[in-house]
């Protein structure tokens, strides 16, 4: 069974950090993997996909990389700003997209 | 594309009431999953299907829970009876089977509130 573990459970930053965040997985054997940004109260919205044969993507100050041997991903956000404050959730898929629990961000201005 | 479209958006009902929740997916996509996301148990997929087929609804908590496709373009989930312990945000999403690089793209979500 397919467990997504997501790391730090919660983070705050001043205004300005660069800062990474942390996605494990337990089966590598996964089609792509998808980085979701959740704000209160509202829906996911996705933010980059890395298909399983893709090292990185990058979209704006995102920076998301895969390393599917040994099932990491992380993601990077550049300067981050007081709107980069939200949940952050990690989802592998092969039949199913599995969620981990999110990484809930703060950026203090 | 006005993405995936659920509706309502808030429901709030009396326990033992029935309730149900629908989604209309992206027009092209082929598979629909359904997620429950609770504050104790994050998001939970409860069935998904393909082809307008259920493909694995071992989610699904109890039978109270059912949910039906049938067409290409419309989804419901019912709860009946419904429990105070249902309440969650309730979300659907759509993706394409046939490409199973591509992503997944999820509906604004219903939050059920059960009294």
């Amino acid at each position: 069974k397919q467990e997504v573990t997501q790391i730090p459970a919660a983070l705050s930053v001043p205004e300005g950090e660069n800062l990474v965040l942390n996605c494990s997985f337990t089966d590598s054997a996964i089609y792509n993997l998808q980085w979701f940004r959740q704000d209160p109260g509202k829906g996911l919205t996705s933010l980059l996909l890395i298909q399983s044969s893709q090292r990185e993507q990058t979209s704006g100050r995102l920076n998301a990389s895969l390393d599917k041997s040994s099932g990491r991903s992380t993601l990077y956000i550049a300067a981050s700003q007081p709107g980069d404050s939200a949940t952050y959730l990690c989802a592998v898929k092969k039949d199913k997209l599995v969620f981990g629990a999110g990484t809930i961000l703060r950026v203090k201005s | 594309d006005a993405g995936v479209i659920q509706s309502p958006r808030h429901e709030v009902t009396e326990m033992g009431q029935e309730v149900t929740l629908r989604c209309k997916p992206i027009s092209g996509h082929n598979s629909l999953f359904w997620y429950r996301q609770t504050m104790m148990r994050g998001l939970e997929l409860l069935i998904y299907f393909n082809n307008n087929v259920p493909i694995d609804d071992s989610g699904m908590p109890e039978d109270r829970f059912s949910a039906k496709m049938p067409n290409a373009s419309f989804s419901t989930l019912k709860i009946q009876p419904s429990e105070p312990r249902d309440s969650a945000v309730y979300f659907c999403a759509s993706s394409t089977r046939t490409d199973l690089n591509y992503g997944y793209t999820f509906g604004s979500g219903t939050r059920l509130t059960v009294v």
